[in-house]
């Protein structure tokens, strides 16, 4: 079974601290991606990146950065949070070159911006 | 940009079949249409996937009609344990596009079954 970790569960950062969400898979995936989720909005695409040190915006990329030197982690970054980074992220891996496989998803990272 | 739409909230009963759809006008032919099942304090999980006509798997049936511009996920005889948001998602995540990539999620559907 595929197992997506996320570094941590629980995240409280303060405003203009330079802040690491942490992600690994186990399957050998070639796709990573990170979203974050918020009520009412959904599942936004922030970053995605198919093989190491590539990298993709998504819809919403303003504000971070990513991270791909192994093929197993990929991390996002913030490099100044903000108020409005509070949010729940999620990280996903999925396989193959055609850009539809299914992706499989870590339990998130919920992170409060003081 | 294949914007998707679905309703907030359904309610059901258990035994029932329990049927959600998701519309998405500006599909690409490129695109598929993905389903995922997210439980509280959990990552969404993949459900079902289909391009058009119908597809079957152990626990849904997704149906597309000809033009594809909506979706259609089928739980037969749901249980308390399907209670759940459900998610459409529909396109492809594409290489060396410099930017915007497009993987629209709808706002997703919360399934509450009941006794």
């Amino acid at each position: 079974d595929v197992k997506v970790t996320q570094s941590s569960r629980y995240l409280v950062k303060r405003t203009g601290e330079k802040v690491f969400l942490e992600c690994v898979q186990d399957m050998d995936h070639e796709n990573m991606f990170w979203y974050r989720q918020d009520p009412g909005l959904g599942l936004r695409l922030i970053y995605f990146s198919y093989d190491v040190k590539m990298k993709e915006k998504g819809d919403i990329p303003e504000g971070y950065s990513v991270s791909r030197e192994k093929k197993e982690r990929f991390s996002l970054i913030l490099e100044s949070a903000s108020t409005n980074q509070t949010s729940m992220y999620l990280c996903a891996s999925s396989s193959g070159t055609g850009g539809n496989q299914p992706q499989h998803f870590g339990d998130g990272t919920r992170l409060s911006i003081l | 940009l294949a914007k998707t739409t679905q309703p907030i909230s359904m309610d059901s009963y258990e035994g029932q079949e329990v049927n959600i759809t998701c519309s998405h006008n500006n599909i690409a032919t490129n695109d598929y249409i993905t389903w995922y099942q997210q439980f509280p304090s959990q990552g969404p999980r993949f459900i079902i996937q289909g391009y058009k006509t119908k597809v079957t798997n152990e626990v849904a049936s997704l149906f597309i009609p000809a033009d594809r511009k909506s979706s259609t996920l089928s739980l037969p005889r749901v249980s308390l344990s399907d209670t759940a948001v459900y998610y459409c998602l529909v396109g492809a995540h594409r290489r060396l596009t410099g930017g915007g990539n497009k993987l629209t999620f709808g706002t997703g559907t919360q399934l509450k079954v009941e006794l």
